[in-house]
């Protein structure tokens, strides 16, 4: 157990409707990443939050969006959903924000029918 | 950009037996590198990371790895596996260091 909690575990929604995905992080860890694993794209890094402020993106499509919380968790949510957003959402956080050590939640499975 | 390729697909290796699953990165600077391990229905647990210093580099389970600027490769080894040990690896190189771009994944099969 890595201490980063992720709900919900599953999800199952048709296309064009909005999600929310939640992580709490750690106790204690100010950063929060955000990643997508498909079978197509592999696991690909999304978004950090570090202390509510964003602070990297990657390969985030515009229809999706996240945020952090002044008590640290952090939503991702996706909107306007198709078939190929189906994939494990995780969340990671570290202590500071460099992520030197990234500890992984156990995923959200996304299924968009 | 930055990529990693792990070359092999799927491993399978009888218990007792070593293991080492290959890793090849692109990067222009001096890489961040990393190896994840995912377990079935469970999330990425880190088990390894070089960032400088000594290119050999001791992890958790037992795991290690080796650094090789030369072959840009960042190989993960284990002496003795264990059955415990089935589960996808991934290769990753942090560029910079907090974005990591993860590599495809091998799954190794452990037989008895």
């Amino acid at each position: 157990d890595s201490g980063v909690t992720q709900t919900p575990k599953h999800l199952i929604t048709a296309t064009g409707q909005r999600v929310t995905l939640r992580c709490s992080p750690r106790s204690g860890d100010l950063s929060v990443y955000w990643y997508q694993q498909s079978l197509d794209q592999g696991l690909q890094f999304l978004i950090q939050y570090y202390n509510g402020e964003e602070r990297a993106k990657g390969n985030i499509l515009e229809r999706f969006s996240a945020q952090q919380f002044p008590d640290l968790h952090s939503e991702l949510n996706l909107s306007s959903l198709e078939l190929g957003d189906s994939a494990l959402y995780f969340c990671a956080s570290s202590v500071d924000r460099d992520g030197d050590t990234q500890y992984f939640g156990p995923g959200t499975r996304l299924t968009v029918l | 950009a930055q990529s990693v390729t792990q070359p092999d697909i799927h491993i399978t290796v009888s218990e007792g037996a070593s293991l080492e699953l290959r890793c090849n990165y692109s990067y222009g600077a001096t890489p961040y590198l990393f190896w994840y391990v995912q377990s079935p229905g469970q999330g990425l647990q880190l088990l390894l990371k070089y960032f400088s210093g000594d290119t050999l580099v001791q992890g958790i389970k037992g795991f290690e790895a080796e650094f090789k600027r030369s072959q840009s490769s960042f190989n993960l080894r284990k002496p003795s596996v264990h059955w415990s040990d089935a589960a996808e690896y991934f290769c990753a190189v942090g560029a910079p260091h907090y974005k990591l771009s993860f590599g495809a994944g091998t799954t190794v099969t452990v037989r008895a």
